[in-house]
């Protein structure tokens, strides 16, 4: 079974709309973090945002937020009033357990900012 | 600039060769991971190595080998290439191990074997 899941493999989004990308997880374990990465196409991965599982409040970064819903297994990206730089992949990641440090990682999303 | 060197950036070589990729992790980050980004299996986890020694094994072939040395400093050794290994190979390094904040990434090194 898929760890991560970004069921989205691209959207088309117009510049200063907000947009939302999804990310549902699966684990069975208490202690988890969820990230999300950006890759340009210029190829580097560039964090955005983290949230562990234990953290009350969704986390929030600039423009970036993160929609966290433990029941749900969902934690969803929020980025407010896109810009064109925005274009790139994003990628959701999981750290699983408390003695685990790599990263699972979703698929992908492609966004696309229209002007 | 990240912080986070890998080095080559781009390399090209043919089946059954062996090429050696470079990581220098951020200043004072211990930990050093390594990833592969390739279009058919997307982003794997390879290993993990924390301050010299091997912490964690993910799916790295028998052909794939890795080491941290003294300087903290990380190679991945990649030997009898075949045409699947092309991908694009990222290192991550953490202050200490899995810190959320500290996984840096590199800016990849892309392989291609022809």
């Amino acid at each position: 079974a898929q760890k991560i899941t970004q069921t989205q493999p691209g959207m088309f989004v117009q510049e200063k709309e907000a947009v939302t990308l999804d990310c549902t997880y699966d684990t069975s374990d208490p202690s988890y973090g969820l990230f999300w990465y950006k890759q340009p196409s210029s190829g580097e991965m560039i964090f955005l945002i983290y949230q562990g599982s234990y953290d009350q409040q969704n986390a929030t970064e600039g423009r970036y937020s993160l929609n966290f819903q433990k029941a749900r297994k969902s934690a969803n990206l929020v980025i407010s009033a896109s810009q064109l730089g925005d274009s790139a992949m994003y990628f959701c990641a999981m750290r699983e357990g408390a003695s685990n440090y790599q990263l699972i990682w979703g698929a992908g999303t492609k966004l696309i900012i229209k002007p | 600039d990240s912080g986070v060197t890998q080095t080559p950036k781009h390399l090209i070589t043919a089946t059954g060769q062996r090429v050696t990729l470079r990581c220098s992790p951020r200043s004072g980050d211990l930990s050093v991971y390594w990833y592969q980004q390739s279009l058919d299996q997307g982003l794997q986890f390879l290993i993990q190595y924390y301050n010299g020694e091997e912490r964690a094994k993910g799916n790295i072939l028998e052909r794939f080998s890795a080491q941290q040395f003294p300087d903290l400093h990380s190679e991945l050794n990649l030997s009898s290439l075949e045409l699947g290994d092309s991908a694009l190979y990222f290192c991550a390094s953490s202050v200490v191990e899995g810190q959320y904040y500290g996984y840096t990434f590199g800016s990849g090194t892309r392989l291609t074997v022809v």
